[in-house]
């Protein structure tokens, strides 16, 4: 069975911080993909980044990066320079290959003070 | 840019009423799925549809769901005789390939009293 572990469940930062979240995923398939949502305070959930298994390199996107790491099962996300409009839950999830059902974590809600 | 649109947004109903929301994937996606999300806690996968039936259902989605895609362009959810615990965000989305990232719509609140 396919699982998601976001063990932080509240950051706090001030703005300027970088903060790491982490994920770790558990599965069987040897063909699986990872990704990230943000849910602001506005409800909708927003995609930000999809990985497939077989693509370990990391990724970054302005402010954003990603490391995967299969050794550890890991998926983090790093904001650098958090911003206040950083502030939402941000969400990890796991994809089987042979199958579309997205398995979520129970999310990690990052406040970002001024 | 092309984005799932959801309706209502909200939508209020007494226990044991029949309620559809209903959903607009984006035009060139193939898979269509939908997502609930008690409030505080984490999103849970329903079903997903594709080519005109479902591919995977979860435990949740029992006998008192129902997805259907009545045209070529929405895809609805009905819930035959809701009770309290229905009460959540559903969210619906949409992907153009198995695997591919899944594009949300906004979500409609249902709240059952």
């Amino acid at each position: 069975a396919q699982k998601v572990t976001q063990a932080q469940t509240e950051i706090s930062v001030v703005e300027k911080e970088d903060v790491t979240l982490d994920c770790v995923y558990e599965t069987r398939d040897t063909t699986y993909y990872l990704f990230w949502y943000k849910q602001p305070p506005s409800g909708e959930l927003v995609f930000l980044i999809r990985r497939n298994s077989f693509d370990e390199q990391n990724e970054i996107s302005g402010r954003y990066s990603w490391n995967f790491q299969k050794s550890t099962s890991s998926f983090n996300f790093t904001i650098t320079a958090s911003q206040v409009v950083d502030s939402a839950v941000y969400f990890c999830a796991l994809s089987e290959g042979e199958y579309s059902t997205l398995t979520f974590g129970k999310g990690t809600m990052l406040l970002v003070s001024p | 840019e092309p984005e799932v649109t959801q309706t209502p947004s909200h939508q209020v109903t007494q226990m044991g009423q029949e309620v559809i929301l209903r959903c607009v994937p984006i035009s060139n996606h193939l898979y269509f799925y939908w997502y609930r999300q008690i409030l505080g806690q984490k999103v849970e996968f329903l079903v997903s549809f594709y080519n005109n039936e479902i591919s995977e259902k979860s435990e949740i989605f029992d006998d008192q769901f129902s997805v259907e895609r009545p045209d070529g362009s929405n895809f609805t959810l009905k819930i035959r005789s809701t009770k309290l615990e229905d009460s959540a965000m559903y969210f619906c989305a949409s992907s153009e390939d198995l695997g591919d990232e899944q594009f949300f719509g906004p979500g409609t609140r249902l709240t059952v009293l």
